[in-house]
Order: C-alpha cells, then structure tokens, then sequence
C-alpha cells in the first residue's frame, strides 16, 4: 500500500457519460498530480494540484475538471466521454520534490 | 519543447545478467531525475533519484548515472532477477515543492529471461 488511495479500481461506462475518479493523497502530501495513461503509452501529465490550488495543467482535455478538496483529496472529472478515453488514471502526491511522487493503484476506465 | 526519451521501447536480459536503461532528456534547466518502475496492473514505483550535481548514485543493486553534458540518463540494474521485469520510467523534474514540474519519459520494458 502506497499510502495514495485511489476508487474506484474498475469503472465501465458507456460512451457520453460522465464519471467521477476520486483521490486521496498520502498523510502529509499537499500536493497531487493526475495522469493518463493509454495502452502501451507513457504517463500523460493532465493536471496538478497544490494545497487546494490548481498549480500547473498539461494536456487535460476541456471535457476534464479536477479539484482538491479543503482535506485534500481530489477528484477527476471526466464528460462526455469517448472510447479513446478508455485508460488508466493514475493519482500521485508528494509532499516536495525528494523521493519523486507517490502513485496510486490506478483507475482503469472502460469506454463501451 | 520539453521532452524526456528513452532509446529503447524493449530490453531482454538473461537472469543473472546486468541491465541498463538509458533515458535521454533536453531541458538542460532539470536539476533532478527519478527513475519509476511500473510492474504490470500497478502505479509507478520510485526506485532511485539523482541530483545535477552528482554524476552517479548507488542503491541496492541500481545505479544511475547522469551525464549533463549529453543529458543522457541511465539506470544499471545488477544481477537482473525475474522480479525485475516491468516498465521503467524516467522523469526530469525542474522546480520544487509545489512549483515542481515533472515530466516522464515513454518507458522501457524491461524483460527478464529466466
């Protein structure tokens, strides 16, 4: 157990509706950080958060939202959804830069 | 524009036999690298980091090196065991704290021939 929780593990959802992926960081992380990644792909920075803030953006879609919540966890919101949405979403925190980023398990998400 | 690469997508190695994943990087401004094994179904894993003002650390049985003058980036992995075997990632990372900007490589797949 890394300590970053992520729910749910396994989502299937059919194409044009919207989900929810929820977050919580590890004990003491103020910051979190979403990214996407595809089948046989990198790790696609979508969004950070710090302490609340959105701190940085990367290639997170318009039909994409995330907030951190005042306890810190965080939710990724996905709209309209697409078959090319279907990948894994994964979650990281960290509390400064030393000793890299937290993940989590991951959400696969399944566009039918 | 930014970006973190690896020279190859797939590596076999015997068992027994050393490993080295190279990573090529091409913002000069990064100042520190991490290197993430991700084992099948799993997130990513810290494994080592290194700092630009060292040239080389050590863990337990990983090594990375750092070349700045080439950004080159390589993880040595010793006596590669089947429990090695997974995707490797490198990340550059510029910034601190909540302000840090990471930014990770495609990954190599590393596979371990019993």
């Amino acid at each position: 157990d890394s300590g970053v929780t992520q729910t749910p593990k396994h989502l299937i959802t059919a194409t044009g509706q919207r989900v929810t992926l929820r977050c919580s960081p590890r004990s003491g992380d103020l910051s979190v950080y979403w990214y996407q990644q595809s089948l046989d792909q990198g790790l696609q920075f979508l969004i950070q958060y710090y302490n609340g803030e959105e701190r940085a953006k990367g290639n997170i879609l318009e039909r994409f939202s995330a907030q951190q919540f005042p306890d810190l966890h965080s939710e990724l919101n996905l709209s309209s959804l697409e078959l090319g949405d279907s990948a894994l979403y994964f979650c990281a925190s960290s509390v400064g830069r030393d000793g890299g980023y937290t993940f989590g398990s991951g959400t696969r998400l399944t566009v039918v | 524009g930014e970006s973190v690469g690896l020279h190859l997508p797939t590596l076999s190695v015997q068992e027994g036999d050393n490993s080295i994943i190279n990573c090529a990087y091409s913002n000069s401004a990064s100042d520190y690298f991490i290197w993430y094994k991700q084992e099948s179904g799993k997130g990513p894993q810290f494994i080592i980091d290194i700092r630009s003002n060292m040239d080389k650390r050590q863990g337990q049985r990983v090594t990375v090196l750092l070349n700045k003058t080439v950004k080159h980036l390589s993880l040595q992995i010793a006596a590669t065991q089947p429990g090695d075997s997974a995707v490797y990632f490198c990340a550059e990372n510029i910034g601190s704290g909540g302000y840090q900007k990471v930014t990770f490589g495609t990954g190599t797949k590393l596979q371990v021939i019993p």
